[in-house]
């Protein structure tokens, strides 16, 4: 059964920081991973989805990659903002589904 | 375009009252639904899912209930609520397993 972690579950950066968020899975039978950003309240906004057979994807100041072998993705935010002060899910699928870890909570101090 | 619609945004119901959350998807045809609950410290649970109409597998036994009784509308359900039931719930879709999954905005479920 697939299970997602995501490290850290919190973290604060000043603002124009480079900085990376870590999503890991345990199914290696993953046919895509997704990265979301979450505002309090508010639903899940899609950001990046790399399919199976993809390295990376890039969208702005974001890239997410992804490493089956090692059942690890990461996403990098270039020159953060305060405006992306969110929570950032992974999702993984497999089985039709995907599975999400618990979030890292990030936020970026002017 | 598509857009998905879920309403209402917040609910307040008393303990042993029913439940019908709604969801609906524009702009496509035979999208894939979900339904996702989202609880302090647990994270996104997965719910229910559906492939057509009248498809529906439930991925943890509980008190809800999920139909689809039109191909791109998404109902939750529950005859009486009990206080574990509060939560955020989320409806999704996409168009194909390998397609990016999109949500709504969510409604704001307090069981009282």
């Amino acid at each position: 059964k697939q299970e997602v972690t995501q490290i850290p579950a919190a973290l604060s950066v000043p603002e124009g920081e480079n900085l990376v968020l870590n999503c890991s899975f345990t199914d290696s039978a993953i046919y895509n991973l997704q990265w979301f950003r979450q505002d309090p309240g508010k639903g899940l906004t899609s950001l990046l989805l790399i399919q199976s057979s993809q390295r990376e994807q890039t969208s702005g100041r974001l890239n997410a990659s992804l490493d089956k072998s090692s059942g690890r993705s990461t996403l990098y935010i270039a020159a953060s903002q305060p405006g992306d002060s969110a929570t950032y899910l992974c999702g993984g699928g497999s089985q039709g589904n995907l599975i999400f870890g618990k979030g890292t909570k990030l936020s970026v101090k002017p | 375009s598509q857009t998905i619609h879920q309403w209402p945004a917040t609910l307040v119901q008393p303990v042993g009252s029913p439940l019908s959350l709604e969801c609906t998807v524009e702009g496509t045809s035979n999208p894939n639904l979900y339904w996702y609950r989202q609880a302090a410290g647990r994270g996104l649970q997965l719910l229910f899912y559906s492939v057509g109409i009248g498809q529906i597998s439930s991925e943890v036994p509980q008190n809800l209930s999920a139909s689809r009784p039109q191909d791109r509308q998404f109902i939750l359900s529950s005859k009486k609520l009990l206080l574990s039931d509060s939560g955020f719930y989320l409806c999704a879709w996409r168009e194909a397993l390998n397609s990016p999954l999109h949500f709504g905005n969510g409604t704001r479920l307090t069981v009282t």
